[in-house]
């Protein structure tokens, strides 16, 4: 059963870069059934998706995060991690990753998510 | 503001049935992009409910069942059980913004 595990930094000053790293257990991220995601929810809102990356390295972002947004893969970690430049206050949220099969198909799984603060 | 619009809060005694409804355009649930429905509870990774609008996953009771007509969709839980208690998500795909899309939640309080 596949599992996901995001890690990294829970405080972020303004202006400056948000990394995070989805780790995969219990299955390859290189089987090519699946595009690995990330989707963020800020605190008392909904879901919004930030985009996502297949085993190959081919992304795809949404338009309204695309010029802030890099996602990589590293097969040989079975990790895959986000780069969020620029942030601001309005980039605090939880920060998810997810497994996917594709634009419109569903997620499954998800990791439990990590929390991160955009302060000074 | 989410694409998709649920209820904030729906509630129900143990036993009963509820339904949570998510609405959309042309553009997503009416443009015949399929609805997905998660459960959430907060801390915890969100769990996929529902998937094509009425499959549900090895391991989710029968309780669960999704439908979809139109720009609507909806998620029914019977035999309501203070387990169920958690917060419900919907999720489509939206052509005119090119993105998965999602609705604000909607909290289950199981009475």
């Amino acid at each position: 059963q596949v599992q996901l595990q995001e890690s990294g930094p829970g405080l972020v000053k303004p202006s400056q870069t948000l990394s995070l790293t989805c780790s995969v257990s219990g299955g390859s991220i290189s089987s090519g059934d699946d595009y690995w995601s990330w989707i963020r929810q800020h605190p008392g809102k909904g879901l919004e998706w930030i985009g996502y990356i297949y085993y190959s390295g081919s992304t795809y972002y949404n338009p309204s995060l695309r010029s802030r947004t890099i996602i990589t893969v590293d097969t040989s970690k079975n990790q895959f991690s986000l780069k969020l430049r620029s942030v601001t206050v309005a980039d605090t949220a939880v920060y998810y990753c997810a497994s996917g099969r594709g634009a419109g198909d569903w997620f499954d799984p998800w990791g439990q998510g990590t929390l991160v603060t955009v302060s000074s | 503001q989410s694409v998709l619009t649920q209820p904030p809060s729906v509630s129900g005694a143990p036993g009963r049935r509820v339904i949570i409804s998510c609405t959309g355009s042309s553009s997503n649930i009416g443009a015949a992009y399929d609805v997905h429905w998660y459960q959430h509870l907060p801390g915890t990774a969100p769990k996929l409910l529902i998937y094509g609008n009425t499959n549900r996953p090895s391991g989710v009771p029968d309780r669960f069942s999704g439908s979809k007509s139109g720009t609507s969709a909806s998620l029914a839980i019977t035999g309501l059980q203070a387990e169920d208690e958690a917060d419900y998500y919907c999720q489509s795909y939206d052509s005119s913004l090119n993105v998965s899309v999602f609705g604000g939640g909607t909290k289950l309080t199981v009475l």
